[in-house]
């Protein structure tokens, strides 16, 4: 089946430092991926649609020069936070859909926990 | 914007019973899915829905796309420790993007 790979699992960063957090799909092609945010308790929240080869589109009130999605390939998906601050500590998790294959469903990577410190 | 209603927000059960958990939508959906997750985890896909009215089981799983497509539910049977989670409907409306919409979640506790 369709797996998304995301790294790191954890980090944790000093405030006005950059973060990449990568996510990747292993077993096929993923010309559309999602970058989702989730507080404790709470349900994901979408924060941008990363498209291969063009510029993501970002939910409202989500600050594109503060959250830098990449997405050079049809694998691999970046999120970059810039200038990270203790407020964007949260769990962030991407997730692709394997236009291709017989799954249609949206497959979820294992989610990065980032802490500011 | 699409709204998803998911509930009950929680549910503590004994090991055993059966579990019914359900979304509705104030505009149609294409598609209906149903993930769990699992602490310090992404969503994994338990069922894809994709047509109306559709009925569709994965083990002691069972979901259902609504006729008015505005709805779904998911049945777990004989509920068991491991099915502790947290479970979430998604849904996929007309949008250009492919994006999809999720439910509050329902936080399920089990006790053996």
């Amino acid at each position: 089946g369709a797996v998304v790979s995301q790294h790191p699992s954890r980090v944790i960063c000093k405030s006005g430092t950059s973060v990449k957090i990568e996510c990747r799909s292993l077993d096929f092609q993923a010309t559309t991926m999602f970058w989702y945010r989730q507080f404790p308790k709470q349900s994901l929240m979408l924060m941008a649609t990363s498209n291969e080869g063009s510029k993501a589109t970002y939910e409202q009130g989500v600050e594109k020069d503060k959250f830098l999605i990449n997405h050079a390939s049809l694998t691999l998906s970046t999120l970059t936070v810039t200038s990270a601050h203790p407020e964007d500590s949260s769990f962030y998790i991407c997730s692709a859909r394997d236009m291709l294959g017989m799954n249609y469903g949206y497959t979820f990577g294992s989610g990065t926990r980032l802490t500011v410190v | 914007g699409q709204q998803l209603n998911q509930s009950p927000q929680s549910m503590f059960i004994q090991e055993g019973e059966d579990v019914s958990m359900n979304c509705t939508s104030s505009s149609i959906f294409n598609t209906w899915l149903w993930y769990k997750q699992d602490p310090g985890e992404g969503p994994v896909l338990l069922i894809a829905l994709y047509k109306a009215g559709e009925l569709t089981s994965n083990g002691r799983l069972t979901a259902q796309f609504g006729i008015t497509r505005k709805d779904s539910f998911l049945n777990i049977s004989a509920s068991i420790p491991s099915d502790v989670g947290i479970y979430f409907c998604a849904g996929q409306g007309n949008n250009a993007g492919n994006m999809l919409t999720f439910g509050g979640g329902t936080r399920l506790m089990v006790k053996p």
